[in-house]
């Protein structure tokens, strides 16, 4: 079974500065594993995916995420944040021939300006 | 840029009611997927559908759901007697191929569902 821990149901970050948002996932085969932010009033849309290739993995909107097997960790990361990253990012799995998307708990991001 | 649409944006209906959320997929999209998310908790996977019938369900997914692909277009979600903990926002996905494969699931903005 594959789960995702996400760190944080809220981050607070100053426009300019950097983005952090943290997942771990647990799976019993190589996994496929994807960022999806929401804005206020929208669908889940696409950040970026991970599907064995690059461990670093540029996402839209200037976001990038590293998968790290050792840690078991896919972190997103923006260098400098921006008023309009204000949304709920969130994690999810999926294992390699799956078809079902496990998520993490999302975490909201507020930027201030 | 083709998306999924999800209609109506809020339903509102009565415990025991049937009700039926609509969702358009991606037009050359080949599987589809009902997720939904019950306020302050995960975004939880319910059911996948390829070519015409259920590929996957969760344990959710009991026999008061239903899903169909009635024409070339459509993909509807029943829920035949609902229950207050029916009360979720509904997502509907489509993806060219499997997720596991490569393929990317595209969501719609969803359908809120409230159970009076």
């Amino acid at each position: 079974a594959q789960s995702v821990t996400q760190l944080g149901s809220h981050v607070s970050v100053s426009e300019g500065a950097l983005v952090l948002l943290r997942c771990n996932y647990s799976s019993s085969v190589p996994p496929y594993l994807f960022w999806y932010v929401q804005y206020p009033n929208q669908g889940l849309q696409l950040l970026l995916k991970y599907t064995s290739a690059a461990t670093l993995v540029k996402g839209i909107n200037g976001f990038e995420a590293e998968f790290k097997k050792s840690e078991t960790s896919f972190h997103l990361t923006k260098p400098s944040a921006h008023m309009s990253d204000a949304a709920e990012y969130f994690c999810a799995v999926i294992a390699a021939a799956g078809n079902k998307l496990t998520f993490g708990g999302g975490t909201r991001v507020l930027v201030k300006p | 840029e083709p998306e999924v649409t999800q209609t109506p944006s809020h339903q509102v209906t009565q415990m025991g009611q049937e009700v039926i959320l609509r969702c358009v997929p991606i037009s050359n999209h080949l599987y589809f997927y009902w997720y939904r998310q019950i306020l302050g908790q995960k975004v939880e996977f319910l059911v996948s559908f390829y070519n015409n019938e259920i590929s996957e369900k969760s344990e959710i997914f009991d026999d008061q759901f239903s899903v169909e692909r009635p024409d070339g277009s459509n993909f509807t979600l029943k829920i035949r007697s609902t229950k207050l903990e029916d009360s979720a926002m509904y997502f509907c996905a489509s993806s060219e191929s499997l997720a596991g494969a490569g393929g990317t699931q595209y969501f719609g903005p969803g359908t809120r569902l409230t159970v009076l």
